[in-house]
């Protein structure tokens, strides 16, 4: 059985960073893309970004571009996003997702909250 | 990249059907067959109904079928029931190698 679990989520102050982790188990971690979807507080869904099985390459939605890093650890089965210059807009809550066979998204975690404010 | 286009709220009685549209560009849904569908009841984590514009995955009820034509794709859900209830996104993968999500349709079941 596929598992996500997402952790890393809080409070922080618009300006400030956070770094989200996502522990895979459950399938051949190093075999799957991933990615990070969020969804702010009674809104719908918005793509953030999707990495490789090796690691690279990145993609990442234009709104987060120069902002966010994702990157993975193979040898821990586990995914990250590092989230710098946060503003309030990305108050959401991050759901760690598995791509299947043939594209994103067939796997979703229970998500981490993420809240941006002062 | 603009949100996909679908309609705020849907609604039907139990045992009808009802569809939801998405609607995109040739950027998205006209340009590839990677178009998913997505069930999420409150509070939950967003379930995958339909992948690959048709295909469902397995212990996903064969009412929920999909189909695509041009730059919309279309969910039905045959034979309505109470546990339908919830918001549904369509997604697809774009030319920019990123994905795109609707904003979301609110089934309700009258």
């Amino acid at each position: 059985e596929v598992q996500l679990l997402e952790s890393g989520g809080g409070l922080v102050q618009p300006g400030g960073s956070l770094r989200l982790s996502c522990a895979a188990s459950g399938f051949t971690f190093r075999s799957y893309s991933m990615s990070w979807v969020r969804q702010a507080p009674g809104k719908g869904l918005e793509w953030v970004s999707g990495i490789g099985g090796s690691g690279t390459p990145t993609y990442y939605a234009d709104s987060v571009k120069g902002r966010f890093t994702m990157s993975r650890d193979n040898s821990k089965n586990t995914l990250f996003l590092q989230m710098n210059s946060l503003r309030v807009e990305d108050t959401a809550i991050y759901y760690c997702v598995k791509y299947g066979s043939t594209s994103c998204c067939s796997d979703w975690g229970q998500g981490t909250l993420a809240t941006v404010s002062s | 990249q603009s949100a996909l286009t679908q309609p705020a709220s849907v609604s039907g009685s139990p045992g009808q059907s009802i569809t939801i549209s998405c609607t995109g560009t040739s950027s998205d849904i006209g340009g590839y067959n990677f178009v998913s569908w997505y069930q999420q009841h409150p509070g939950k984590a967003p379930k995958l109904m339909i992948y690959d514009v048709t295909m469902r995955p397995s212990g996903v009820s064969n009412r929920f079928s999909a189909s695509k034509s041009g730059n919309t794709a279309s969910l039905t859900i045959s034979g309505l029931q109470a546990e339908d209830e919830a918001d549904y996104y369509c997604s697809s993968y774009t030319t920019s190698s990123t994905y795109v999500f609707g904003a979301g349709t609110k089934v309700t079941v009258l």
